[in-house]
C-alpha cells in the first residue's frame, strides 16, 4: 500500500464550489505539506504543518485553507473555487526526527483538479 | 521570483549515453539540494541529494555535482536507460527551514 495517499485523484468542479482534497500518510512523519504544480512553474508550496497544532502559510496560500485533523491527515480546502486554481495538487510528508538533514519530502500521487 | 531555475525544459538522449541535467539557484542561504524524478500520473520521488559541504554525491548511475561559487548543480545519469524517461525536478532548502524550493523541471526522453 502507498505510504502517502490522496483523494480524490481527479476532480472536476464549477466556479464558486467548495472543494476539499484529502491526504493521509502511514509513514509516521510529523510534517506535512501541500503543493500545487502548474506547467512551467514547478511545485509551489501552499501550506505546511510541522505538527497537529502547527499550520503555516506557504508561497501561495490565498484562496486556500487547511486542516490537520491528526498526525496522519492533512486536508486542503478551496472555499470558493476559481478557474486559475486548476492545477495538479500534491501532498508530501517529512520526518523531523529522522536525524541529520530531514529536508527530504515524500509525495503522494497527486490530485488533478479542474475548475470550470 | 523563482530561486531555483532549470533552464532546459527538455532533454533527449540516446540509450547508453550520459544525461546531464542542470540547475541554478540564486539564494546563497541554500545549503541542501535534492533531485526528484516524476513519472506521469505519479508523485515526485526522491532520487539523490547533496549537502553544501560536499561537491559530489554518487548513487549508482546517478551523480550530483555542486558548484557553490557558481550557484550551480548538475545531475549526471550514466548510462541512460529507457526507464529514466521522466520529469526531473531540482529542489533546494536552507538549514532548519525544511521548506523546499523547486525548479520548473526538465523532461528527459531516452531514445532506444
Amino acid at each position: 500500500d502507498a505510504d502517502v495517499t490522496q483523494t480524490p485523484r481527479n476532480r472536476i468542479t464549477k466556479t464558486g464550489k467548495r472543494i476539499m482534497l484529502e491526504c493521509s500518510q502511514t509513514k509516521g512523519h510529523d510534517r506535512m505539506y501541500w503543493y500545487r504544480q502548474d506547467p512551467g512553474l514547478g511545485l509551489q508550496l501552499i501550506y505546511y504543518s510541522f505538527d497537529v497544532k502547527d499550520i503555516n502559510k506557504g508561497e501561495i496560500s490565498d484562496g486556500y485553507s487547511v486542516s490537520r485533523q491528526a498526525q496522519a491527515k492533512f486536508s486542503l480546502s478551496l472555499e470558493s473555487a476559481i478557474p486559475n486554481q486548476t492545477a495538479l495538487y500534491f501532498c508530501a510528508t517529512s520526518d523531523s526526527l529522522a536525524g541529520g538533514r530531514t529536508d527530504t519530502q515524500y509525495f503522494g500521487p497527486g490530485t488533478r483538479l479542474t475548475v470550470l | 521570483d523563482q530561486q531555483v531555475k532549470q533552464n532546459s525544459p527538455s532533454l533527449s538522449v540516446q540509450e547508453g549515453r550520459i544525461s546531464i541535467l542542470n540547475c541554478d539557484y540564486t539564494n546563497s542561504m541554500f545549503d541542501y539540494f535534492l533531485w526528484y524524478k516524476k513519472y506521469p500520473a505519479e508523485g515526485p520521488t526522491f532520487l539523490i541529494s547533496i549537502s553544501s559541504i560536499k561537491d559530489k554525491n554518487e548513487d549508482g548511475r546517478f551523480t550530483v555535482f555542486l558548484n557553490k561559487s557558481a550557484k550551480h548543480l548538475s545531475l549526471h545519469i550514466v548510462p541512460s536507460q529507457p526507464g529514466d524517461s521522466a520529469v526531473y525536478f531540482c529542489a533546494a532548502s536552507e538549514s532548519n527551514d525544511y521548506k523546499l524550493s523547486f525548479g520548473a523541471g526538465t523532461t528527459v526522453t531516452v531514445r532506444a
